[in-house]
């Protein structure tokens, strides 16, 4: 069954403390985006991965981090430096970075606590 | 960068009634747009597209037309059913193989009996 995997759907932090979100993709596709969602807000590129070990800024980069060693997996790390890291976080993956439909994982609602 | 816009924020229909969302984009090069669902706590899902060279496209009781000469391209949903209640996203990408779609800021419809 091919789809794109985020874990986990709940996580809470301490304020403070780095965070990881998991996101993976069987899908074979070389392109892969973190998005950030806020109420009113659309969704906000955070970070993106044409290809394998390359990846670049989105429009709201600062205070997250991410690696892209292998295909399938694209794991986003929410430092302490994110000065408001509460939000929906979104996954998508497409075959190619342009103008191609992205398919989304089913978020990852962080909560500092 | 592609600016996207989207109207209205909210929208509340009776079961039966059509919906109509409105987006204008400010790249004129822009080529591909996609219109996505997302229900509460799941990840959006593509549910029609239209690139530049067709100024409409249908599939069963869901529309999108396009006017590039106005920059502006909206989803029309008829006989609207309680199931149609949602989060609706436009987007736009420019051609390309370095282009990202850029997001709107969502519709919340709301379909009534």
């Amino acid at each position: 069954d091919g789809g794109i995997t985020q874990s986990p759907k709940y996580l809470f932090r301490k304020e403070g403390q780095n965070v990881t979100l998991s996101c993976e993709q069987n899908l074979n596709h070389d392109a892969m985006y973190w998005y950030r969602q806020d109420p009113g807000q659309g969704l906000r590129l955070i970070y993106y991965s044409q290809i394998v070990n390359d990846f670049q800024k989105g429009d709201i980069a600062e205070g997250y981090s991410v690696s892209r060693e292998k295909k399938e997996s694209f794991p986003l790390t929410v430092t302490s430096a994110q000065k408001n890291p509460t939000a929906f976080y979104l996954c998508a993956s497409s075959i190619l970075l342009g103008n191609t439909e992205a398919f989304f994982g089913q978020g990852t609602r962080l909560t500092v606590v | 960068g592609e600016n996207v816009e989207q109207h209205p924020s909210t929208l509340s229909v009776q079961e039966g009634d059509s919906a109509v969302i409105k987006c204008t984009y400010s790249d004129s090069a822009s080529n591909y747009f996609p219109w996505y669902k997302q229900e509460l706590g799941k990840g959006p899902q593509l549910i029609i597209d239209i690139r530049s060279n067709v100024g409409e496209k249908k599939d069963q009781r869901i529309a999108v037309t396009l006017n590039k000469t106005a920059k502006h391209f909206s989803l029309h949903i008829t006989e609207t059913q309680p199931e149609d209640s949602a989060v609706y996203f436009c987007a736009a990408s420019p051609p390309g193989t370095a282009s990202k779609l850029t997001f709107g800021t969502g519709t919340r419809l709301q379909v009534t009996l």
